[in-house]
């Protein structure tokens, strides 16, 4: 069965400063995606970056960037110059593609927060 | 374009009651699905659904009942609410393929007591 595991429940960063966030897999899958979404306070979820398996670039949106390390299933998020609105959840998720269930596996998260 | 609706935003219980969580998309995704979020346990996956007449249970399925007979709705009923049941409900959709992301709705808050 494919696992998600986020073995930091919690994260402090400086504000400015650039914090990474781990997150690792278990799958028999070849192709896959893997998700990273932020759930702010006010508990929406918000999707941050996605990243194609069969892709050897690493994903990048703006502040976010991953590091996929495919043979590893590591899949780590980066956030650089850390702002006070990146206080959240962050979750890592994985999904098979296509497929007749489509499923989103979840990791438990990690809380960051960001210190003035 | 609202995406994915859920209503009631927030909901009190008392034990044995029964209710319906509602989750309305407008963006003609035939995949849909409930999660359920406790603290320190991520999302998990109660029912899911691939298209209108075809339901299917997920990770924590025990109390919970699904049906969709249109392709916008997907209601989740708790037959007889158990405070184990206090949680937060999210309704997602998403394209079938194409390693798409999932869209939410901005979630339910259900207190059972």
């Amino acid at each position: 069965a494919q696992t998600v595991t986020q073995s930091q429940p919690e994260m402090s960063v400086q504000e400015a400063e650039t914090v990474t966030l781990s997150c690792t897999y278990d799958t028999s899958e070849s192709d896959y995606y893997l998700f990273w979404y932020k759930q702010p306070p006010s508990r929406q979820m918000i999707l941050v970056i996605r990243q194609e398996a069969y892709k050897q670039q690493n994903a990048t949106e703006n502040r976010f960037s991953v590091n996929f390390q495919k043979a590893a299933k590591s899949f780590s998020l980066k956030i650089s110059d850390s702002q006070l609105g990146d206080a959240a959840m962050y979750f890592c998720a994985y999904r098979v593609d296509g497929g007749a269930t489509n499923k989103l596996i979840f990791g438990t998260g990690t809380l960051l927060a960001v210190q003035p | 374009n609202a995406g994915v609706t859920q209503t009631p935003k927030f909901q009190v219980l008392k034990t044995g009651q029964s209710m319906t969580l509602q989750c309305a998309q407008d963006m003609n995704h035939e995949y849909m699905s409930w999660y359920r979020q406790d603290p320190g346990m991520g999302l998990r996956l109660i029912h899911y659904s691939v298209g209108a007449g075809i339901t299917d249970q997920g990770e924590v399925p025990n109390g919970y009942n699904v049906s969709r007979s249109t392709t916008e709705d997907f209601p989740l009923r708790l037959l007889s609410a158990a405070p184990s049941q206090t949680s937060v409900y999210f309704c997602a959709t998403t394209r079938p393929a194409g390693g798409y992301g999932y869209t939410f709705g901005s979630g339910t808050r259900l207190t059972v007591v």
